[in-house]
């Protein structure tokens, strides 16, 4: 079994538009974290956000926020007034206590942002 | 940017040859991880460096292997290349050993390998 789905290949919004992705997760840990990360065509990842486990409130990041929804194992990713340059693959990422630290990602949605 | 750098960005390799990939951590990380990425599929973990020894590692045959440094740079070694390991390879850095469940990884912008 997958243990991170996106099930969005593909969203499409309009500039100024929220836009939401997908995310849920399996693990039988109670203690690991939730990342979202954004991959533009340069391939860099770069890091948009964390959610912890344990962290009773939603995490938020300038226009990022995570609704996390942990009896559904779901983190979603919400994007607020989006913006051109927002046009990038996203994934999100789990990291789980295996005596070492390591991420394992989802399959990705590519978001495109139209004028 | 993140201060990770990747070297090269771009490579063209043949079948059965051998490539090294090369990646500087950011600076006070000593943690490494590398990671493959296939066209279309998210990154999977290949392994991890900590203090120069291999802290973990990924569903990857003995093929890929890997080394870090004392200034705790590392490189990735695939030996035998086969036309599936064309993908596009991340090196990530931590501090720490990335224990901290909040600590991101730094990511570089990867080495694109193509085998032919």
């Amino acid at each position: 079994a997958q243990k991170i789905t996106q099930t969005q290949p593909g969203m499409f919004v309009q500039e100024k538009e929220a836009v939401t992705l997908d995310c849920t997760y399996d693990t039988s840990d109670q203690s690991y974290g939730l990342f979202w990360y954004k991959q533009p065509s340069s391939g860099e990842m770069i890091f948009l956000i964390y959610q912890g486990s344990y962290d009773e409130q939603n995490a938020t990041e300038g226009r990022y926020s995570l609704n996390f929804q942990k009896a559904r194992k779901s983190a979603n990713l919400v994007i607020s007034a989006s913006q051109l340059g927002d046009s990038a693959m996203y994934f999100c990422a789990m990291r789980e206590n295996r005596g070492y630290s390591t991420l394992t990602f989802g399959k990705g949605t590519m978001l495109l942002v139209s004028p | 940017e993140t201060g990770v750098t990747q070297s090269p960005t771009h490579l063209i390799k043949t079948r059965g040859q051998q490539v090294t990939l090369r990646c500087s951590s950011q600076s006070g990380h000593n943690t490494v991880s590398w990671y493959q990425q296939a066209l279309g599929q998210g990154p999977q973990f290949i392994f991890q460096y900590y203090r120069e020894e291999e802290n973990g590692r990924g569903n990857f045959p003995p093929r890929f292997s890997g080394l870090q440094f004392p200034n705790y740079s590392s490189e990735l070694n695939v030996n035998a290349l086969e036309l599936d390991d064309s993908a596009l390879y991340l090196c990530a850095s931590s501090p720490n050993g990335g224990g901290e469940k909040n600590t991101e990884a730094f990511f570089g912008q990867g080495t694109r390998l193509t085998v032919v």
